[in-house]
């Protein structure tokens, strides 16, 4: 079983100022795990994305996260936040589910709020 | 294409009506999924094709839920006899031959008001 919590439903900061999105997993075999990103009336686009290589991901548009297994985190982080940052983010899970599927487990989200 | 594109991007049903959505995913994607998101959460695994081939409808939520690849290529999901709590966004999305750390495309989504 796999499952993801987003610790937070909604995040605002300030523009210029760091963000922080936290993510906790929990998956039966070694999990890939991705963000993904979803402005309003717009399709999910992913961020980034860890499948075991390096353990500091380097996404799209300044965003970076960390897998640390120790503490089945995946936080994303970003140094600077821009207005254009302001949409839903989703902490996503992919395990194998047997034979040859995988599954894709998605968390409740967290929306990031930036102000002027 | 030069995305995955669904249709329609809004349909409102009445309750008890049938309703098709469609999914056009991006040309030689072999693996295509289908996710439910209800306003405010995440989306939410129904089903996932290889091809033609249906390897996993686990998240469908009754037998009303039904989904279709013919041809490998484009896929409908059907709802029969639609409930209010069918309203969601219906998103589709594509990948080359889907393993663990491959990357899908999302379309944009229907959204099914059932009144």
């Amino acid at each position: 079983a796999q499952s993801v919590t987003q610790l937070d439903s909604h995040v605002s900061v300030s523009e210029g100022t760091p963000v922080l999105l936290r993510c906790n997993y929990s998956s039966s075999y070694s999990p890939s795990l991705f963000w993904y990103v979803q402005h309003p009336n717009k399709g999910l686009q992913l961020l980034l994305k860890y499948t075991s290589a390096a353990t500091l991901v380097k996404g799209i548009n300044g965003f970076e996260a960390e897998f640390k297994k120790s503490e089945t985190s995946f936080h994303l982080t970003k140094p600077s936040a821009h207005m254009s940052d302001a949409a839903e983010y989703f902490c996503v899970v992919s395990a194998r589910t047997g034979g040859s599927n995988y599954k894709l487990t998605f968390g409740k989200g967290t929306l990031l709020t930036v102000n002027p | 294409g030069a995305g995955v594109s669904q249709s329609p991007r809004y349909k409102v049903a009445k309750r008890g009506q049938d309703v098709a959505l469609r999914c056009d995913p991006i040309s030689g994607h072999v693996s295509l999924f289908w996710y439910q998101q209800a306003l405010g959460q995440g989306p939410e695994f129904l089903t996932y094709f290889q091809n033609e081939a249906q390897l996993d409808k686990s998240g469908l939520p009754s037998d009303r839920f039904f989904a279709e690849r013919p041809e490998g290529s484009v896929s409908t999901l059907k709802i029969q006899r639609t409930q209010q709590e069918d309203s969601a966004v219906y998103l589709c999305a594509s990948s080359l031959p889907y393993g663990q750390g491959e990357k899908l495309f999302f379309g944009s989504g229907t959204q099914l008001s059932v009144l």
